[in-house]
């Protein structure tokens, strides 16, 4: 079963529009861990944010926010006021530990950003 | 910091040829992962190592192998290369394992084999 979900493949917009990102989880585990990556053009994995199942309060940092909800499993980003330089593939992430206790990372399929100037 | 390398950056196989993905991280860092991405697929874990001389299976082992002699390096194994084995592969890094450890990448190794 798919641990980590996100249901919009592509997302296009035109540049100063906000992004939203969507991502639903599944886990049975208490603690756990979710991310956002940014994989731009080049290739590379970037790392973004991060948050704690124990923590929900929602945060901004710059041009990024997110929004942490347990009762439906979601882990929602957003890019507000979008630039061209925001194009990429946007994955989130849940990090659970395994049978041995070490903590795996889960990848969503990803959702393609296009910022059009 | 160079932070995670890989090479080669693009390689083309054939069936039934064998190779090694070599990775290298100078963070010192204990945990090293290989990972490989399909198309509008994402990342799923191969092989990974929490410190020299350690490594365990991730979701999709089969086909490949690995070895951890050093904190360094983490090369990645492909023997009798298949068509099934074509994807980009990546290597990442983290310090500890405590599960909010953000992961470093490498750049990538595109592979394809026909």
């Amino acid at each position: 079963a798919q641990k980590v979900t996100q249901a919009q493949t592509e997302i296009s917009v035109v540049e100063k529009e906000d992004v939203t990102l969507d991502c639903v989880y599944e886990t049975r585990d208490t603690t756990y861990y979710l991310f956002w990556y940014k994989q731009p053009p080049s290739g590379e994995l970037v790392f973004l944010i991060r948050r704690n199942s124990f923590d929900e309060q929602n945060e901004i940092s710059g041009r990024y926010s997110w929004n942490f909800q347990k009762s439906t499993s979601s882990f929602n980003f957003t890019i507000t006021a979008s630039q061209v330089v925001d194009s990429a593939v946007y994955f989130c992430a849940l990090s659970e530990a395994d049978h041995s206790n070490d903590y795996k990372l889960s990848f969503g399929a990803g959702t393609t950003v296009t910022v059009r100037a | 910091n160079a932070g995670v390398t890989q090479t080669p950056k693009f390689r083309i196989l054939k069936i039934g040829q064998s190779m090694t993905l070599q990775c290298a991280q100078d963070m010192n860092h204990n945990y090293m992962y290989w990972y490989r991405q399909d198309p509008g697929m994402g990342l799923k874990l191969i092989y990974y190592s929490v410190g020299a001389g350690i490594t365990d299976k991730g979701e999709v082992p089969n086909g490949y192998n690995v070895s951890r002699s050093t904190t360094e390096d983490f090369p990645l194994r492909l023997e009798l290369a298949a068509p099934s084995q074509t994807s980009v592969y990546f290597c990442a890094s983290s310090y500890f394992d405590r599960g909010d450890d953000e992961q470093y990448f490498g750049p990538g190794t595109r592979l394809t084999v026909t």
